[in-house]
This record gives C-alpha cells, sequence and structure tokens, in this order.
C-alpha cells in the first residue's frame, strides 16, 4: 500500500508546454508539501497546504500553482516549462506541521526533463 | 541567511564506524532531522533531535548540541546498504525546514 504516491513517475516535455503532476496521501495526514531537488541535491521547499489551506509559498515563479482539491490530494501545474525547471520534484506529507516530533513522508518523485 | 552545512562526500569501509557532522544557522530552532536517500529514491526519516544529547536507534545515533549548533550522525557496523545521501534537515522557528545538501556516504568492502 503506497503512503505517498505521485504521478508521472517520469515526465520528459518540449519548453514551453504546461504539465501537471499529481500526489495523493492516503495516511490521513492534514499537511502536504511540494518540493523541488535539483541536480545539486538541495530540497527545497516550494509549498505547502495544512488541510487545504496555503500555508507556506516559498519564492517560486508564479507558472508553478498548487491545487488542493482536499487534504488527500495536492496537485502541481506548471506553465510555459523553461529548461531550468527540470528537476525532481517530490511530494510529501505530514500529520500536523506544528507536531514537535513531525516527520514527513515523502512520495517517490517525479523526474521532470524540459527539453 | 540560513544555512545548513555537511560534507559532500564520505568514504567508509563495510564493518566500521562513520560520523556524519551538520553544521546549522536558523531563524529559530525546533528541532533536527536526519534523513536517508538512496539514489533515485524518496527520502526517508531516520531520527530527530530536539534536545541535547545522543538518541539511538538500533545502528544509528543522532547527537544534538543546541549552544553549537552541531549535529552528528553516527553509523555503526556499517553495511553496503548504507550506501546513500543522508540529509540533515533543521525545522526553524516557523516551523519550515530547512535542509542540507546532503552528505554522499561511499561503502567500499
Amino acid at each position: 500500500d503506497t503512503a505517498v504516491s505521485q504521478t508521472p513517475k517520469y515526465l520528459v516535455t518540449q519548453m514551453g508546454n504546461d504539465k501537471s503532476i499529481k500526489c495523493e496521501q492516503n495516511l490521513g495526514h492534514d499537511t502536504m508539501y511540494w518540493y523541488k531537488q535539483d541536480s545539486k541535491k538541495f530540497l527545497k521547499i516550494m509549498f505547502s497546504y495544512n488541510n487545504k489551506e496555503l500555508i507556506i509559498n516559498e519564492t517560486v515563479p508564479n507558472r508553478f500553482s498548487p491545487k488542493s482539491p482536499d487534504k488527500a490530494h495536492l496537485n502541481l501545474h506548471i506553465n510555459s516549462l523553461e529548461l531550468g525547471d527540470s528537476a525532481v520534484y517530490f511530494c510529501a506529507s505530514s500529520q500536523d506541521w506544528r507536531e514537535s516530533v513531525e516527520t514527513q513522508y515523502f512520495g517517490p518523485g517525479t523526474r521532470l526533463l524540459v527539453l | 541567511g540560513q544555512n545548513i552545512d555537511q560534507p559532500t562526500e564520505m568514504t567508509a569501509t563495510e564493518g566500521a564506524i562513520v560520523q556524519i557532522n551538520c553544521t546549522y544557522q536558523t531563524s529559530g530552532f525546533n528541532g533536527l532531522f536526519w534523513y536517508q536517500q538512496h539514489a533515485g529514491e524518496a527520502p526517508t526519516f531516520l531520527s530527530y533531535n530536539v534536545l541535547d544529547g545522543l538518541e539511538e536507534k538500533g545502528r544509528f545515533s543522532s547527537f544534538l548540541s543546541r549552544s553549537k549548533g552541531y549535529s552528528y550522525l553516527l553509523l555503526k557496523e556499517l553495511q553496503m546498504k548504507d550506501s546513500a545521501s543522508y540529509l540533515c534537515a533543521v525545522r526553524d522557528s516557523n516551523y519550515q525546514l530547512i535542509w542540507g545538501a546532503g552528505t554522499k556516504l561511499i561503502i567500499k568492502p
């Protein structure tokens, strides 16, 4: 049983296209996150939603738009893809973003390559 | 700015012990995490420290000194499957996780 799932796992597309990545968690968690991991392996938070409400919105181009239809889903839509968007995008979830002993559970990642 | 520093790469021998250090400078502190990430896979949780001292969990232990802004992950009885990147992350005053770039650990027979 997959706890945090993402689709697609691989995404190869042309510059200028619009694409979406979907994420679902079946852990009953309240908080979900999107991270970008670039070629240097830094994990950078992009967005975080708690119970469908945006709580973290880092400095990310507005071409990136998260959507949370319910607390089990957090999708990421990217408009006008650029070469620099090539990276691995991880979705994660946690029970409550403020709880002391809190771990985040990560999805398998989506490897995006923009040509 | 906020900063997490870890060595880029370390090499150790199967059966040995290795210590991976992490130093941090963040806006506030609400806990430090260590995650393991195998190549091409997602990070998985290893340990959590919020008070000073050593937390032991099987072959892995993690130490924290808040006054020094310092932590280490100690791996004992190394196995080939321990070859991975080890990510240090600190939760700041806004409960946001700040991540280090990770330490790639190479285990040799």
